[in-house]
């Protein structure tokens, strides 16, 4: 089937614009997460979503960042007023529910802010 | 303190040799996870292996072992016989279950696989 799916996925903006990237989990997972990898480096959590809730939104670097999912399906991370420390590839992951151990990572979105 | 700690930013080893990557985690949660992912020059993350910190025995996956010693805070990733396929990063992380299930990755271990 379908996996994880993101879209855009490269995106330039300049800086001070906002942006909105989005996730298409696999159907029927109910968690998904938002993550984001700076170059040569690892992966830094932002946010789980278990359905359409949110139980821990302080991995989010700033206000500036918020996200979203509506139908326990798709999921948007929106960045307001970008920022050049913004740029890195942000990587989206579903898994069936909050119990499952097994991630399955999107191809993500490589952001670059100018 | 980090969560999750990869000593080694890098290795070097023989084609067909057994590899030992080093992770260790900090956690006073008493229900945790411990996962293996791959990331490949393509930049897909790629799950390999898990383990439950209730597991009584070591998680095992094809060529994949975790060596999971509780006591020690050590979920070290052996991969048997390595391939030139292998050469990859690779990120421990850790998900504490009474935390709301954030996932928390080490910076990772870039191996090299020689011919």
């Amino acid at each position: 089937g379908a996996g994880v799916s993101q879209s855009p996925s490269n995106k330039v903006t300049e800086k001070g614009k906002d942006v909105e990237l989005r996730c298409d989990p696999i159907s029927g997972h109910t968690a998904l997460y938002w993550y984001r990898q700076s170059l040569g480096q690892g992966l830094e959590f932002l946010i789980y979503f278990q359905g359409n809730s949110a139980p821990d939104k302080s991995g989010l670097p700033s206000d500036r960042f918020s996200a979203e999912r509506t139908g326990g399906s798709v999921s948007t991370l929106t960045i307001q007023r970008t920022q050049q420390e913004d740029s890195a590839v942000y990587l989206c992951a579903s898994s069936l529910d909050r119990l499952s151990y097994e991630q399955y990572f999107g191809p993500g979105t490589r952001l670059t802010v100018t | 303190a980090q969560k999750i700690t990869q000593t080694q930013p890098g290795m070097f080893v023989q084609e067909k040799e057994a590899v030992t990557l080093d992770c260790t985690y900090d956690t006073s949660d008493p229900s945790y996870g411990l996962f293996w992912y791959k990331q490949p020059s393509s930049g897909e993350m790629i799950f390999l292996i898990y383990q439950g910190s209730y597991d009584q025995q070591n998680a095992t996956e094809g060529r994949y072992s975790l060596n999971f010693q509780k006591a020690r805070k050590s979920a070290n990733l052996v991969i048997s016989a390595s391939q030139l396929g292998d050469s990859a990063m690779y990120f421990c992380a850790m998900r504490e279950e009474n935390r709301d299930d954030k996932i928390i990755f080490g910076k990772g271990t870039r191996l090299h696989i020689l011919p």
